[in-house]
Protein backbone atom coordinates (compact mmCIF):
# COMPACT_ATOMS: atom_id res chain seq x y z
CA UNK A 1 0.00 0.00 0.00
CA UNK A 2 1.16 3.64 -0.89
CA UNK A 3 2.61 4.98 1.85
CA UNK A 4 3.51 9.27 2.87
CA UNK A 5 7.62 8.69 3.80
CA UNK A 6 9.99 11.13 5.76
CA UNK A 7 12.85 12.01 5.98
CA UNK A 8 14.86 12.11 8.64
CA UNK A 9 13.23 10.55 11.59
CA UNK A 10 15.21 12.35 14.15
CA UNK A 11 16.63 15.86 13.46
CA UNK A 12 18.52 17.11 16.21
CA UNK A 13 19.72 20.79 15.51
CA UNK A 14 21.36 23.75 17.72
CA UNK A 15 18.97 26.77 18.43
CA UNK A 16 19.02 29.42 15.54
CA UNK A 17 20.42 26.88 13.21
CA UNK A 18 17.98 26.20 10.05
CA UNK A 19 16.33 23.58 9.72
CA UNK A 20 14.47 21.59 6.29
CA UNK A 21 11.93 18.42 7.00
CA UNK A 22 11.33 16.24 3.95
CA UNK A 23 8.10 14.38 2.90
CA UNK A 24 7.47 12.39 -0.06
CA UNK A 25 3.73 12.39 -0.21
CA UNK A 26 1.42 9.51 -2.13
CA UNK A 27 2.30 9.67 -5.66
CA UNK A 28 -1.59 10.49 -6.86
CA UNK A 29 -2.37 12.95 -4.34
CA UNK A 30 -3.16 16.66 -4.96
CA UNK A 31 -3.20 17.85 -1.27
CA UNK A 32 -0.29 18.02 1.26
CA UNK A 33 0.07 19.21 4.97
CA UNK A 34 2.17 19.81 7.51
CA UNK A 35 1.02 19.01 11.45
CA UNK A 36 2.91 18.75 14.44
CA UNK A 37 2.75 17.05 18.09
CA UNK A 38 4.70 18.78 20.97
CA UNK A 39 5.21 16.39 23.42
CA UNK A 40 2.12 15.05 25.37
CA UNK A 41 -0.29 17.96 23.47
CA UNK A 42 -2.63 17.81 20.28
CA UNK A 43 -1.67 16.72 16.86
CA UNK A 44 -2.12 20.70 15.92
CA UNK A 45 -1.83 21.72 11.64
CA UNK A 46 0.67 24.43 10.65
CA UNK A 47 -0.16 24.56 6.80
CA UNK A 48 -2.28 23.17 3.82
CA UNK A 49 -0.64 23.27 0.27
CA UNK A 50 -2.44 22.62 -3.52
CA UNK A 51 -0.98 23.60 -6.94
CA UNK A 52 2.14 24.80 -5.77
CA UNK A 53 1.05 27.33 -3.61
CA UNK A 54 -0.29 27.82 0.46
CA UNK A 55 -3.79 27.03 0.51
CA UNK A 56 -4.45 27.57 4.54
CA UNK A 57 -2.09 28.03 7.78
CA UNK A 58 -2.47 28.39 11.30
CA UNK A 59 -1.61 31.18 13.69
CA UNK A 60 1.86 28.76 14.17
CA UNK A 61 2.92 28.91 10.66
CA UNK A 62 4.56 32.02 11.15
CA UNK A 63 7.29 34.35 8.98
CA UNK A 64 9.96 31.53 10.24
CA UNK A 65 8.24 28.27 8.56
CA UNK A 66 8.15 28.10 4.70
CA UNK A 67 7.14 24.83 2.60
CA UNK A 68 8.20 24.44 -0.86
CA UNK A 69 7.72 21.08 -3.16
CA UNK A 70 11.02 21.57 -4.50
CA UNK A 71 10.15 18.76 -7.66
CA UNK A 72 7.51 16.42 -8.32
CA UNK A 73 8.09 14.36 -5.53
CA UNK A 74 9.14 16.20 -2.70
CA UNK A 75 7.42 18.52 0.20
CA UNK A 76 9.61 20.26 2.56
CA UNK A 77 8.98 22.14 5.59
CA UNK A 78 11.81 24.79 6.39
CA UNK A 79 12.07 26.53 9.83
CA UNK A 80 14.73 29.36 9.33
CA UNK A 81 15.97 30.16 12.88
CA UNK A 82 15.08 27.52 14.99
CA UNK A 83 13.65 27.95 18.98
CA UNK A 84 13.62 25.63 21.38
CA UNK A 85 10.10 25.51 21.31
CA UNK A 86 9.76 24.30 17.83
CA UNK A 87 10.82 21.04 19.29
CA UNK A 88 8.33 18.57 18.63
CA UNK A 89 7.12 15.75 16.08
CA UNK A 90 6.44 17.05 12.59
CA UNK A 91 3.96 15.00 10.55
CA UNK A 92 3.32 15.13 6.99
CA UNK A 93 0.22 14.00 5.39
CA UNK A 94 -1.44 14.20 1.88
CA UNK A 95 -4.89 13.17 0.41
CA UNK A 96 -6.62 13.03 -2.78
CA UNK A 97 -8.61 15.85 -1.92
CA UNK A 98 -9.80 17.98 0.87
CA UNK A 99 -12.59 15.70 1.58
CA UNK A 100 -11.09 12.82 1.50
CA UNK A 101 -8.72 11.55 4.56
CA UNK A 102 -5.42 12.34 4.75
CA UNK A 103 -2.58 9.83 5.23
CA UNK A 104 0.22 10.44 7.59
CA UNK A 105 3.90 9.58 6.98
CA UNK A 106 6.21 8.13 10.36
CA UNK A 107 7.08 11.98 11.37
CA UNK A 108 10.12 13.73 11.99
CA UNK A 109 11.31 13.82 15.82
CA UNK A 110 12.85 17.45 15.83
CA UNK A 111 14.80 18.39 18.81
CA UNK A 112 16.30 21.65 19.29
CA UNK A 113 19.02 22.35 21.62
CA UNK B 1 -8.81 26.00 22.42
CA UNK B 2 -10.85 22.68 22.96
CA UNK B 3 -13.01 22.28 19.77
CA UNK B 4 -12.68 18.55 19.76
CA UNK B 5 -12.44 17.11 23.13
CA UNK B 6 -11.47 13.41 23.66
CA UNK B 7 -12.18 13.11 27.78
CA UNK B 8 -10.79 9.88 28.47
CA UNK B 9 -7.01 9.90 28.68
CA UNK B 10 -7.01 5.85 28.82
CA UNK B 11 -9.23 3.31 28.27
CA UNK B 12 -9.22 -0.79 29.21
CA UNK B 13 -10.65 -3.55 27.86
CA UNK B 14 -11.01 -7.38 27.68
CA UNK B 15 -10.23 -8.83 24.40
CA UNK B 16 -13.69 -9.88 22.56
CA UNK B 17 -14.97 -7.57 24.20
CA UNK B 18 -16.92 -3.89 22.64
CA UNK B 19 -14.59 -0.42 22.85
CA UNK B 20 -16.13 2.44 22.61
CA UNK B 21 -14.31 5.69 22.59
CA UNK B 22 -15.71 9.08 22.70
CA UNK B 23 -14.79 12.00 21.57
CA UNK B 24 -17.27 15.52 21.55
CA UNK B 25 -17.07 18.54 19.81
CA UNK B 26 -18.30 22.16 20.57
CA UNK B 27 -17.89 24.01 16.35
CA UNK B 28 -21.36 22.82 15.13
CA UNK B 29 -19.72 23.72 11.67
CA UNK B 30 -17.35 20.90 11.10
CA UNK B 31 -19.13 18.38 8.69
CA UNK B 32 -16.23 16.11 8.42
CA UNK B 33 -15.25 13.64 11.27
CA UNK B 34 -12.24 11.34 11.27
CA UNK B 35 -10.50 8.52 13.58
CA UNK B 36 -6.90 7.45 13.15
CA UNK B 37 -4.95 5.06 15.54
CA UNK B 38 -1.28 5.59 16.51
CA UNK B 39 1.40 3.37 17.63
CA UNK B 40 4.31 4.68 19.09
CA UNK B 41 7.18 6.05 16.76
CA UNK B 42 4.47 5.65 14.01
CA UNK B 43 2.08 8.59 12.48
CA UNK B 44 -1.45 8.62 12.68
CA UNK B 45 -3.40 5.89 10.53
CA UNK B 46 -6.61 6.77 8.83
CA UNK B 47 -9.61 4.01 10.75
CA UNK B 48 -12.68 5.19 9.60
CA UNK B 49 -14.26 8.84 8.66
CA UNK B 50 -18.07 10.14 8.76
CA UNK B 51 -19.81 12.95 7.11
CA UNK B 52 -22.22 15.30 8.64
CA UNK B 53 -25.15 14.04 6.90
CA UNK B 54 -24.89 10.53 8.56
CA UNK B 55 -25.10 9.64 11.54
CA UNK B 56 -23.20 5.80 11.32
CA UNK B 57 -20.64 4.48 9.09
CA UNK B 58 -19.29 0.84 9.38
CA UNK B 59 -15.84 -0.64 8.22
CA UNK B 60 -15.55 -4.18 9.41
CA UNK B 61 -14.82 -3.88 13.75
CA UNK B 62 -15.14 -0.29 13.04
CA UNK B 63 -17.97 1.96 13.26
CA UNK B 64 -18.45 5.59 13.67
CA UNK B 65 -21.54 7.26 15.19
CA UNK B 66 -22.33 10.61 14.95
CA UNK B 67 -25.24 12.66 17.19
CA UNK B 68 -25.17 16.47 15.65
CA UNK B 69 -27.29 17.66 18.13
CA UNK B 70 -25.38 16.42 21.04
CA UNK B 71 -22.28 17.29 19.09
CA UNK B 72 -20.67 13.62 20.17
CA UNK B 73 -18.90 11.10 18.28
CA UNK B 74 -18.12 7.28 19.38
CA UNK B 75 -15.96 4.48 17.85
CA UNK B 76 -16.93 1.19 18.50
CA UNK B 77 -14.56 -1.84 18.17
CA UNK B 78 -16.15 -5.15 18.20
CA UNK B 79 -14.81 -7.06 18.89
CA UNK B 80 -11.51 -5.83 20.08
CA UNK B 81 -8.00 -7.31 19.84
CA UNK B 82 -4.92 -7.25 21.38
CA UNK B 83 -3.50 -6.11 18.23
CA UNK B 84 -6.01 -2.89 18.98
CA UNK B 85 -3.70 -1.16 21.62
CA UNK B 86 -2.96 1.99 20.60
CA UNK B 87 -3.89 5.53 21.10
CA UNK B 88 -7.18 6.78 19.22
CA UNK B 89 -7.47 10.40 18.06
CA UNK B 90 -10.92 11.95 16.80
CA UNK B 91 -10.71 14.57 14.58
CA UNK B 92 -13.29 16.97 12.71
CA UNK B 93 -12.66 19.10 9.62
CA UNK B 94 -14.85 21.39 7.04
CA UNK B 95 -15.38 19.66 3.58
CA UNK B 96 -15.42 23.55 2.00
CA UNK B 97 -11.77 23.79 3.54
CA UNK B 98 -8.16 22.98 2.70
CA UNK B 99 -8.13 20.39 5.02
CA UNK B 100 -7.10 21.63 8.17
CA UNK B 101 -8.33 18.63 10.80
CA UNK B 102 -8.73 19.70 14.57
CA UNK B 103 -7.77 16.53 16.73
CA UNK B 104 -8.34 15.76 19.74
CA UNK B 105 -5.85 15.07 22.26
CA UNK B 106 -6.10 10.76 22.36
CA UNK B 107 -7.61 8.11 24.04
CA UNK B 108 -5.03 5.07 25.16
CA UNK B 109 -6.56 1.51 24.84
CA UNK B 110 -4.90 -1.12 26.34
CA UNK B 111 -7.08 -4.15 25.20
CA UNK B 112 -5.92 -7.57 27.82
CA UNK B 113 -5.85 -11.18 26.76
Amino acid sequence: EPEVTQTPSHQVTQMGQEVILRCVPISNHLYFYWYRQILGQKVEFLVSFYNNEISEKSEIFDDQFSVERPDGSNFTLKIRSTKLEDSAMYFCASSVETDQPQHFGDGTRLSIL
Amino acid sequence: DQQVKQNSPSLSVQEGRISILNCDYTNSMFDYFLWYKKYPAEGPTFLISISSIKDKNEDGRFTVFLNKSAKHLSLHIVPSQPGDSAVYFCAAGFVGSQGNLIFGKGTKLSVKP
